[in-house]
């Protein structure tokens, strides 16, 4: 089975806070993906990468950064933690070529105050 | 523009009882439309996936068709269970896409009562 890993399943951080969040599979697969969710508002894309060291921005990249040194590990960065990037974090990844199904992690519910 | 519409937006239905949930899209050109399943507190978990040529594919109770003419799509839950409440999210992907992006419904909110 595809296992995606996300590093907490809960976090709580001050407005300012530097914020990691960590995504592990082990599938081998090429693409990785980080949304976030919010009500009424669905799944949103932040940033997504299809190799090591590769990164595309995705439709909403502002307030975020990401890092892909490995191939099983993407991680979401949120410089300086704002209130209104409290929301539910979740990783997904998938392989390379054509409209493959993304597995998705556990999520992570982080809460900035 | 890629976008994915569903409605209702939350349903309540007693338990046993069947329901149906839809799906409009004007992703092009289209590839594949999955149904994913979300608990509380959980990620999307594929329920099923219709490529243009698939009108209908089952997957235990649950029953998914596709008018790829109209873009339509629905998803059929027959005899529903407690466990079935959950959002269900309809998630579109376009041929023209090689990094697999997908584009995603708001979801459907369905609480089963006993």
């Amino acid at each position: 089975d595809v296992k995606v890993t996300q590093s907490s399943r809960y976090l709580v951080k001050r407005t300012g806070e530097k914020v990691f969040l960590e995504c592990v599979q082990d599938m081998d697969h090429e693409n990785m993906f980080w949304y976030r969710q919010d009500p009424g508002l669905g799944l949103r894309l932040i940033y997504f990468s299809y190799d090591v060291k590769m990164k595309e921005k995705g439709d909403i990249p502002e307030g975020y950064s990401v890092s892909r040194e490995k191939k099983e590990r993407f991680s979401l960065i949120l410089e300086s933690a704002s209130t209104n990037q409290t929301s539910m974090y979740l990783c997904a990844s998938s392989f390379r070529q054509g409209a493959n199904e993304q597995y998705f992690g556990p999520g992570t519910r982080l809460t900035v105050t | 523009k890629n976008q994915v519409e569903q409605s209702p937006q939350s349903l309540i239905i007693l338990e046993g009882k069947n329901c149906t949930l839809q799906c409009n899209y004007t992703v092009s050109p289209f590839s594949n439309l999955r149904w994913y399943k979300q608990d509380t507190g959980r990620g999307p978990v594929s329920l099923t996936i219709m490529t243009f040529s698939e009108n209908t594919k089952s997957n235990g109770r649950y029953t998914a068709t596709l008018d790829a003419d109209t873009k339509q799509s629905s998803l059929h839950i027959t005899a529903s269970q407690l466990s079935d409440s959950a959002s269900y999210i309809c998630v579109v992907s376009d041929r023209g896409s090689t990094l697999g992006r997908l584009y995603f419904g708001r979801g459907t909110q369905l609480t089963v009562w006993p």
